[in-house]
C-alpha cells in the first residue's frame, strides 16, 4: 500500500516550457487535491476534485490545469512555466463525504520545482 | 469564507520548556473538521491530529496536547517538555464538511528548539 505517490521529486523547467506532475493513489479514496507550498504562505489550495471527472478551482488555479479520468490519478498541468510558479508541490487524497471523511488526508512526498 | 491565522510565525525555545503553538480559524460552516500537521526539515506533512466541530473534548497524546475551543474560534496546540526532535514548521488546517475536498491551511509556525 504506497499511498499517495508524486513523480518527480525534483525538476527543473525553463520559462515557457510545459510539464506535467504526476500524482496516484492506491486508498480507492474519492477526493484528491493540488497544492503548492511558498516560504511564508503555507500550503495554498490549486485544484480538488471529489471523484473521477469532476475537478474545481481552489484558491490559486491561474496558469494549472487538472483533469481525473481515473479515481487513482489526478495529474497537474503546467500549460507554460512562469519563474513564479517556483515552488514545492503536494498532493493529497482523502476517503470523501460522510463518515470517512473523518480519516483526513494522506499527502505525497512533494516534488519541487524551479521555473528558470 | 474559510480562513486559518497561525500569527505566530517563529517560536524559539529552549529544551524542556513548554510551548503553545496559536490557530484561530473561520468558518460559516456548523460542522467543520481541523487538523495539525507537522513538516521536519526533511519536507513531509506528518499528520498529528483531526478535531471535529461538534466534539469540544480536549485532547493529550504523550507529550502533545489540544485545545479546542469554539467559542473563540481557536484550536491550539501545546508541546510539553519540548525536544530538538520537535523542531519542525506547524500547520493548523481546517476542514468544511460541505466540502471536504477543500483543506484550507494557516501560514505555519516554525518551531526551534535548542538544546
Amino acid at each position: 500500500n504506497a499511498g499517495v505517490t508524486q513523480t518527480p521529486k525534483f525538476q527543473v523547467l525553463k520559462t515557457g516550457q510545459s510539464m506535467t506532475l504526476q500524482c496516484a493513489q492506491d486508498m480507492n479514496h474519492e477526493y484528491m487535491s493540488w497544492y503548492r507550498q511558498d516560504p511564508g504562505m503555507g500550503l495554498r489550495l490549486i485544484h480538488y476534485s471529489v471523484g473521477a471527472g469532476i475537478t474545481d478551482q481552489g484558491e490559486v488555479p491561474n496558469g494549472y490545469n487538472v483533469s481525473r479520468s481515473t479515481t487513482e490519478d489526478f495529474p497537474l498541468r503546467l500549460l507554460s512555466a512562469a519563474p513564479s510558479q517556483t515552488s514545492v508541490y503536494f498532493c493529497a487524497s482523502n476517503p470523501g463525504q460522510g463518515a470517512r471523511a473523518n480519516y483526513g488526508y494522506t499527502f505525497g512526498s512533494g516534488t519541487r520545482l524551479t521555473v528558470v | 469564507a474559510q480562513k486559518v491565522t497561525q500569527a505566530q510565525t517563529e517560536i524559539s525555545v529552549v529544551e524542556k520548556e513548554d510551548v503553545t503553538l496559536d490557530c484561530v480559524y473561520e468558518t460559516r460552516d456548523t460542522t467543520y473538521y481541523l487538523f495539525w500537521y507537522k513538516q521536519p526539515p526533511s519536507g513531509e506533512l506528518v499528520f498529528l491530529i483531526r478535531r471535529n466541530s461538534f466534539d469540544e473534548q480536549n485532547e493529550i497524546s504523550g507529550r502533545y496536547s489540544w485545545n479546542f475551543q469554539k467559542s473563540t474560534s481557536s484550536f491550539n496546540f501545546t508541546i510539553t517538555a519540548s525536544q530538538v526532535v520537535d523542531s519542525a514548521v506547524y500547520f493548523c488546517a481546517l476542514s468544511e464538511a460541505s466540502n471536504t475536498g477543500k483543506l484550507i491551511f494557516g501560514q505555519g509556525t516554525t518551531l526551534q528548539v535548542k538544546p
